[in-house]
């Protein structure tokens, strides 16, 4: 199976600070690469697909950039509303998997 | 387009429980459904896929123990949960997978989730 790599686990920030997150893939799986953000008590919201598209209303100030193993999702300007964990998730394999998650908080 | 899990509880380790996802707004025939899982204070694991043709695909931790399967009549996915464990324990999340197209190639995504249904195994 494939593993995916998260870094950091959490991160403390501000409002209007950049943020940035990494996932790290066990083997190449060009960009079928995932993010998705999920708030305590709620299931998980896709944000971005095949690395960098975002999802329809997701705001410009999150992006996604990477192929192969390595991938990075940026908030440029951290907003309250972002205080989240968010997830990577691979789409290569026909066994899915998940990053372990990174918590951005205050 | 909404998915709606039930059939969570609390079971002993060992014994065996199913759990349904139905779905509306959409027909579970022509799409591809999942189950992710989330233990308590952790992160997601993905468990189950069953995709409209039929196939399916379970991950490691749950092979010979957990089968995915449809009723078409009844829009619903359901996951039969069989030698459970106290590392079964999460709450499951039925999702639907879809087809993004972009730049000549298709991407799998999860892009509507149910509200989760809880599973305790404890004696």
């Amino acid at each position: 199976d494939i593993q995916m790599t998260q870094s950091p686990s959490s991160l403390s920030a501000s409002v209007g600070d950049r943020v940035t997150i990494t996932c790290r893939a066990s083997q190449s799986i060009s960009r079928h690469l995932n993010w998705y953000q999920q708030k305590p008590g709620k299931a998980p919201q896709l944000l971005i697909y095949g690395a960098s598209t975002l999802v329809s209303g997701v705001p410009s100030r999150f992006s996604g950039s990477g192929s192969g193993t390595d991938f990075t999702l940026a908030i440029s300007s951290l907003q309250f509303e972002d205080f989240a964990t968010y997830y990577c998730q691979q789409s290569y394999s026909t066994v899915r998997t998940f990053g372990q998650g990174t918590k951005v908080e205050i | 387009v909404q998915l709606v899990e039930s059939g969570g509880g609390l079971i002993q380790p060992g014994g065996s429980l199913t759990l349904s996802c139905t779905a509306s707004g959409f027909s579970v025939n022509a799409n591809s459904l999942t189950w992710v899982r989330q233990a308590p204070g952790k992160g997601l694991e993905w468990v189950s896929l069953i995709n409209s043709g039929g196939s399916i695909n379970n991950a490691d931790s749950v092979k010979g123990r957990f089968t995915i399967s449809k009723d078409t009549f009844k829009n619903t996915v359901y996951l039969q949960m069989n030698s459970l464990r106290a590392e079964d324990t999460a709450l499951y999340y039925c999702a639907r997978q879809i087809d993004y197209y972009d730049s000549g190639t298709y991407y799998s995504v999860f892009d509507v989730w149910g509200q989760g249904t809880m599973v305790s195994v404890s004696s």
